[in-house]
């Protein structure tokens, strides 16, 4: 079945425990990105890959870190997650970046203490 | 940067009437207009989309607008269903190097039986 994963789903952490939150496709895709969803904000992207080893800022980048080895991971990285992160977090990703369905994954959520 | 104003925020209608929910963008270089729906709990969905060389799409009942000039694009939905009640988010992306999207701030519909 074609879809995109996230893991964990729900999580709760202090702040400055560093975390990872993963992400996989199995849609061969070459785009990824990351939102967050705010209540009244609508979905910020964080970060975009375009292909292995090619990642670019969002609109929100602050706080957060990407990388993307593998075509099918797009792992986001928390350093020292503060209380500001806390939110729901979404992984898309579509076929090209030339536009196109974006695929979300099932969500997020992230509480820090 | 680019910026994505959704309006209204929130829409009521009355079953088999029509929805529009309209959005503008500021940045010119945007080409790609997606339109996103969000059932609570659940992950966005696309919908719809259209590029920037096209000035309407429909797809059954549901329809998107561009204008270009105006840099405003509009979501039609008509003869609504109670399971239209969701949260509808507009969309602008920008492939200049990169290809980030911005979301609206989304639209809350409901479809009263």
């Amino acid at each position: 079945e074609a879809q995109v994963t996230q893991n964990p789903r729900y999580l709760i952490t202090v702040t400055g425990k560093k975390l990872t939150v993963t992400c996989s496709q199995n849609m061969n895709h070459e785009y990824m990105s990351w939102y967050r969803q705010d209540p009244g904000l609508g979905l910020r992207q964080i970060y975009y890959s375009m292909n292995v080893e090619v990642t670019d800022k969002g609109d929100v980048p602050e706080g957060y870190k990407v990388s993307r080895k593998e075509k099918r991971n797009f792992p986001l990285i928390l350093e020292s997650p503060s209380p500001n992160q806390t939110s729901l977090y979404f992984c898309a990703s579509s076929l090209s970046f030339t536009g196109g369905t974006q695929y979300f994954g099932p969500g997020t959520r992230l509480l820090v203490l | 940067g680019e910026n994505v104003e959704q309006h209204p925020s929130t829409l009521s209608v009355q079953e088999g009437d029509s929805a529009v929910i309209k959005c503008t963008y500021s940045d010119s270089a945007s080409n790609y207009f997606p339109w996103y729906k969000q059932e609570l709990g659940k992950r966005p969905q696309l919908i719809i989309d259209i590029r920037s060389n096209v000035g309407e799409k429909k797809d059954q009942r549901i329809a998107v607008t561009l204008n270009k000039t105006a840099k405003h694009f509009s979501l039609h939905i008509t003869e609504t269903q109670p399971e239209d009640s969701a949260v509808y988010f507009c969309a602008a992306s920008i492939n200049t190097g990169g290809f980030k999207t911005i979301f609206g701030a989304g639209t809350r519909l409901f479809v009263k039986a």
